[in-house]
């Protein structure tokens, strides 16, 4: 079967540095994506990692170790409008996308 | 980037009421568009996944004569919620499927049955 975890809340600082953390269990392995969500709206992408190291994108990164089944978010310079939920999604084998239950970050002024 | 746009955003029916929620691609074909359903705190949960020209194909436990599927255009897809009931109250998405590794999500639905 395919399982993802992922913390169910973090609390940051604004102008600080949190990490995401996100593992998986999947057969096969077509990649792994994150997302944003605001409340009330739907996910918009965030990045897509399909090959271990990071990659960083402005004051987002995402790291992925496939030996490890790991994934982390990493977001920089912490601005209030950050405050979302943040979802860890794989493809399976049908590219269809599973879903961690999503981290909700709350950033603190 | 791509947009994908639904209607309507919000919909407030009567239980026992159908309501139909569109699903557009408006600047690309989608061959394979998603359903998915969200509850409050809860992730995405995928409910059916539509083909143009083709019958969906609905995830387990997913009623398939409850929430009826209509993929009829590569850039149209429908989501009827036939006899709707207070526990059918959530917020529904859609997306297209641009190529393996992408989809883009439509603004979704809150639907709210009374």
């Amino acid at each position: 079967g395919q399982n993802i975890d992922q913390p169910t809340e973090m609390t940051a600082t604004e102008g600080a540095i949190v990490q995401i953390n996100c593992t998986y269990q999947t057969s096969g392995f077509n990649g792994l994506f994150w997302y944003q969500q605001h409340a009330g709206e739907a996910p918009t992408f965030l990045s897509y990692n399909v090959l271990d190291g990071l990659e960083e994108k402005g004051r987002f990164s995402s790291f992925l170790s496939r030996s490890k089944g790991y994934s982390y978010l990493l977001l920089k310079e912490l601005q209030m409008k950050d405050s979302a939920s943040y979802l860890c999604a794989v493809p399976d084998s049908n590219y269809q996308l599973i879903w961690g239950a999503g981290t909700k970050l709350i950033i603190k002024p | 980037g791509a947009v994908v746009s639904q209607h309507p955003s919000r919909v407030i029916c009567k239980s026992g009421t159908s309501v139909k929620i569109e699903c557009r691609s408006l600047d690309f074909q989608a061959t394979t568009m998603f359903w998915y359903r969200q509850f409050p705190k809860q992730s995405l949960m995928l409910m059916a996944t539509s083909n143009e020209g083709s019958k969906a194909t609905y995830e387990q436990g997913v009623e398939k004569d409850k929430f009826l599927i209509n993929h009829a255009s590569l850039t149209l897809s429908t989501l009827t919620v036939t006899s709707a009931h207070p526990e059918d109250s959530s917020f529904y998405i859609c997306s297209a499927r641009v190529s393996d590794y992408e989809q883009y999500f439509g603004p979704g639905t809150r639907l709210t049955v009374t």
